[in-house]
């Protein structure tokens, strides 16, 4: 089993479409959590961390569920510049030093 | 400053030759990596190094060869590669959160 799994993608969506994005991760001892975007042959580029809390940054809104192990990643009114590949990522407590990457999901906001 | 600066950008080479790729960043942190990354697959960990020690190795050929001279820079030096090494190689740092990456080396082995 994967450490980290995520939605297949592409979504395909219209400007100004809300669109959601999930994660799962299986080992219980995670302790950070992020997602990253990443354009076309472009390095990742952090675009949140996960907080217990949840957190939103403007059209963006992250939540963690500890329980269900579980991560999303919402994003409103969309736009073209959104189109991208999302990325979530877990580190461990006992090995904070290595990042697990799921396959990430493309996104396709059309017009 | 949350730069990680990489050179070169491209790179072109041989199967012969021996190349080296560059990743510095000032930002302090303790941790560099090494990612390979594929068209279309998430980044795969090569090395992870810690405080200048290498600490994990994902058994990556010895063709693929890491140093890190000093807490701000971490080099990969090549040589005898195969043409399906040819990827994306991104640096990048953390302080035992977020991760940030270099714009990486587009490699082609030819």
């Amino acid at each position: 089993r994967k450490e980290v799994e995520q939605d297949p993608g592409p979504f395909n969506v219209p400007e100004g479409a809300t669109v959601a994005f999930n994660c799962t991760y299986s080992n219980s001892a995670s302790q950070s959590f992020f997602w990253y975007r990443q354009d076309c042959r472009k390095e990742p580029k952090l675009l949140m961390s996960v907080y217990s809390s949840g957190n939103e940054d403007g059209r963006f809104t992250a939540q963690l569920n500890r329980a269900s192990q579980y991560i999303s990643l919402l994003i409103r009114d969309s736009k073209l510049s959104d189109s991208a590949t999302y990325l979530c990522v877990v580190n461990s407590r006992y090995n904070f030093n290595k990042f697990y990457f799921g396959s990430g999901t493309k996104l396709n906001v059309k017009p | 400053d949350t730069e990680v600066t990489q050179t070169p950008k491209h790179l072109v080479m041989g199967m012969t030759n021996k190349k080296s790729l560059k990743c510095e960043q000032h930002m302090g942190h303790r941790a560099m990596y090494w990612y390979k990354q594929k068209a279309k697959k998430p980044p795969e960990l090569m090395f992870v190094y810690s405080y200048e020690k290498l600490s994990i190795n994902e058994s990556v050929p010895s063709r693929f060869s890491p140093e890190c001279p000093n807490s701000s820079l971490l080099n990969l030096h090549l040589h005898a590669l195969q043409p399906e090494d040819s990827a994306l190689y991104l640096c990048a740092s953390s302080q035992g959160t977020e991760a940030f990456f270099g714009q990486g080396t587009r490699l082609t082995v030819v």
